[in-house]
C-alpha cells in the first residue's frame, strides 16, 4: 500500500463545476495536510493546508480532512480552463523532521 | 516572504559528467532545506534535507550529494552522472507557523542526461 495514493485521472469537468480531488493515508500519526499544484513543465505551488478535521475554504478551493477514514479531499467550485494542471496531495510523517510525502497526482482537465 | 533561487534551469549533460546544481534562499534565516527529484511520470521523491550548515541527511542512497556551505544555499552534486539521474530537480524551503511546518518549492532544474 502507497502511503499517499491519488487518483492519476485524468479528471475532466466542464467549465463552471465542482471538481473533487481525493488522497487517502496509510500513516494514522500524520499531523498536516498539504494541497499542491503544478502546472505542465513548472514546480509545485501550494494551494492550501489543512490540519484539523473538516472543512477549510479559501476563495474556490476547499480542503475537506477526514482522519478517521485516513481521506483528505479537495474542491474547486466554479472550475476554470485555467486550474487544468496535476494536483498533488502531501501528507506529513515526522521520523525526526518533518517529511513530505506526496502521491503522484490527479491531472485535471477543465473544457471551456 | 521568501525567495527561492535555482539555477541552471535546464541542463543537459552526457553519462559520467559531473553535475552541481545550486539553490539559494533569500528572505528568511536557517531555514530547513530539501532537494527533491521528480522522474518524468512520476511522484515527487526526497533525496536530501538539511537543518544547518554542513547538516546533510539522505534519504535515498544514490550517487547524489548534497552540501550546504552556506546558511541559505544547498547544493546537489554527482561525480559521475547516470541515465537515471535524469529528471526535475526541485529545492524546497521550510516555513513554521504555528507550529506547523510548510514547504514551498523554488522553480526547479530540468536535467536530462543523454
Amino acid at each position: 500500500q502507497k502511503e499517499v495514493e491519488q487518483n492519476s485521472g485524468p479528471l475532466s469537468v466542464p467549465e463552471g463545476a465542482i471538481a473533487s480531488l481525493n488522497c487517502t493515508y496509510s500513516d494514522r500519526g500524520s499531523q498536516s495536510f498539504f494541497w499542491y499544484r503544478q502546472y505542465s513543465g513548472k514546480s509545485p505551488e501550494l494551494i492550501m493546508s489543512i490540519y484539523s478535521n473538516g472543512d477549510k475554504e479559501d476563495g474556490r478551493f476547499t480542503a475537506q480532512l477526514n482522519k478517521a477514514s485516513q481521506y483528505v479531499s479537495l474542491l474547486i467550485r466554479d472550475s476554470q480552463p485555467s486550474d487544468s494542471a496535476t494536483y498533488l496531495c502531501a501528507v506529513n510523517r515526522y521520523t525526526g523532521f518533518q517529511k513530505l510525502v506526496f502521491g503522484t497526482g490527479t491531472r485535471l482537465l477543465v473544457s471551456p | 516572504s521568501q525567495t527561492i533561487h535555482q539555477w541552471p534551469a535546464t541542463l543537459v549533460q552526457p553519462v559520467g559528467s559531473p553535475l552541481s546544481l545550486e539553490c539559494t534562499v533569500e528572505g528568511t534565516s536557517n531555514p530547513n532545506l530539501y532537494w527533491y527529484r521528480q522522474a518524468a511520470g512520476r511522484g515527487l521523491q526526497l533525496l536530501f534535507y538539511s537543518v544547518g550548515i554542513g547538516q546533510i541527511s539522505s534519504e535515498v542512497p544514490q550517487n547524489l550529494s548534497a552540501s550546504r556551505p552556506q546558511d541559505r544555499q544547498f547544493i546537489l552534486s554527482s561525480k559521475k552522472l547516470l541515465l537515471s539521474d535524469s529528471g526535475f530537480y526541485l529545492c524546497a524551503c521550510a516555513r513554521t507557523s504555528g507550529g506547523h511546518e510548510t514547504q514551498y518549492f523554488g522553480p526547479g532544474t530540468r536535467l536530462l542526461v543523454l
